[in-house]
């Protein structure tokens, strides 16, 4: 987990404020993710990048904005917060050599009231 | 829809039992089957990885198995212990690396 690094840990905000949640690693992979976590539910992709000039949408990119900064930051927007965005959030890394892999942070617990 | 599902949804067991979770899946092209452990509080943490011709893979105490004619995986932890306690992920991968994850096993191991 160290080697990816997420900040903060926990995030309490309001409805309607603009939140970012910061990701960093420092595996010099390519790849790297955002992904949410809901009780009862699997992990859930919302934005990827497989390089600094490349992002993809995920499943459930509605309501999130990312932006690659460089190879070893990437993070996540969001842009005017709701309650049902109240999740634990996760960021990835990976190298396709090690067949698909990931390596995740230590997760930021975001409550929107 | 790919899918992948997980039992029992959640597990209690008495520390130095065995137990086996499940994972059945309907993902196609498959590439390989990951199960990571997540500790409360913590980023998931791959075990072990079996690709379509490995039927069995051990990690210490923990061993899974592949059928993939029928798509189901276990994961038998022998021994528990208090340090097994955690959510165990089954996470499957279709040829591109798109990874799909089912909802997990909490386990809980009591003294």
């Amino acid at each position: 987990d160290a080697d990816v690094t997420q900040t903060p840990r926990n995030r309490i905000t309001k409805t309607g404020k603009r939140i970012m949640l910061e990701c960093s690693q420092t595996k010099g992979h390519d790849r790297m993710y955002w992904y949410r976590q809901d009780p009862g539910l699997g992990l859930r992709l919302i934005y990827y990048s497989f390089d600094v000039k490349d992002i993809n949408k995920g499943e459930i990119s509605d309501g999130y904005s990312v932006s690659r900064q460089a190879q070893a930051k990437f993070s996540l927007s969001l842009e005017s917060a709701i309650p049902n965005q109240t999740a634990l959030y996760f960021c990835a890394t990976s190298d396709p050599g090690r067949g698909g892999e990931q390596f995740f942070g230590p997760g930021t617990r975001l409550t929107v009231l | 829809k790919n899918q992948v599902e997980q039992s029992p949804q959640s597990l209690i067991i008495l520390e130095g039992k065995n137990c086996t979770l499940q994972c059945n899946y309907t993902v196609s092209p498959f590439s390989n089957l990951r199960w990571y452990k997540q500790d409360t509080g913590r980023g998931p943490v791959s075990l072990t990885i079996m690709t379509f011709s490995e039927n069995t893979k051990s990690n210490g105490r923990y061993t899974a198995t592949l059928d993939a004619d029928t798509k189901q995986s276990s994961l038998h932890i022998t021994a528990s212990q208090l340090s097994d306690s955690a959510s165990y992920i089954c996470v499957v991968s279709e040829f591109g690396n798109k990874l799909v994850f089912g909802a997990g096993t909490i386990l809980r191991v009591k003294s």
